[in-house]
């Protein structure tokens, strides 16, 4: 089976940076997904995460640790469009990726 | 392109109504999934299918039914609509394992 943990909700300042972070324990692992959901829409892909390290796209980073089952979403220069939440979710042993329960951003100015 | 659509967007049933939730894309995609999303539950996987005529359960199958008869549709089958099935549900599509998802832009369901 799988278990993915994430915060439930965070606020941060327009500007600032944030990190959202995302735990897990999995019997299979080929990589780790980031989506971003804004509220009354559908999620829209962010990143994939195969190997350790970081991967940066724009203001968003994200990073992945496959021995300590940990991977972390970094916003930078914080926008209140990025007021949304953010899902984590693993790609394991089945074809279809497992979702956590996500963590729900809020920027205020 | 249109992407993967779904319909209807919103729809209102009785309790022990059956009913269909179309959706299609036009990308080509291999895999396709349903996932419902309640408050506090994130996105919780009911079926998906990895080809035309392969389909298989996901975390919560219970009460639904699918079929993959085209690479291009995957309609999910509400058999006797329960008060337990209101929610979000979203239709997902990529081109294989590993690869990101294409999400349609969700029907919302309400079960009386």
């Amino acid at each position: 089976g799988q278990n993915i943990d994430q915060p439930t909700e965070m606020t941060a300042t327009e500007g600032a940076i944030v990190q959202i972070n995302c735990t897990y324990q999995t019997s299979g692992f080929n990589g780790l997904f980031w989506y971003q959901q804004h509220a009354g829409e559908a999620p829209t892909f962010l990143s994939y995460n195969v190997l350790d390290g970081l991967e940066e796209k724009g203001r968003f980073s994200s990073f992945l640790s496959r021995s300590k089952g940990y991977s972390y979403l970094l916003l930078k220069e914080l926008q209140m469009k990025d007021s949304a939440s953010y899902l984590c979710a693993i790609s394991g042993g089945s074809y279809i990726p497992t979702f956590g329960r996500g963590t729900s951003l809020i920027v205020h100015p | 392109n249109a992407g993967v659509t779904q319909t209807p967007k919103f729809q209102v049933l009785k309790t022990g109504q059956s009913m269909t939730l179309q959706c299609a894309q036009d990308m080509n995609h291999e895999y396709m999934s349903w996932y419902r999303q309640d408050p506090g539950m994130g996105l919780r996987l009911i079926h998906y299918s990895v080809g035309a005529g392969i389909t298989d359960q996901g975390e919560v199958p219970n009460g639904y039914n699918v079929s993959r008869s085209t690479t291009e549709d995957f309609p999910l089958r509400l058999l006797s609509a329960a008060p337990s099935q209101t929610s979000v549900y979203f239709c997902a599509s990529s081109y294989s394992a590993g690869r990101e998802q294409f999400f349609g832009p969700g029907t919302r369901l309400t079960v009386l």
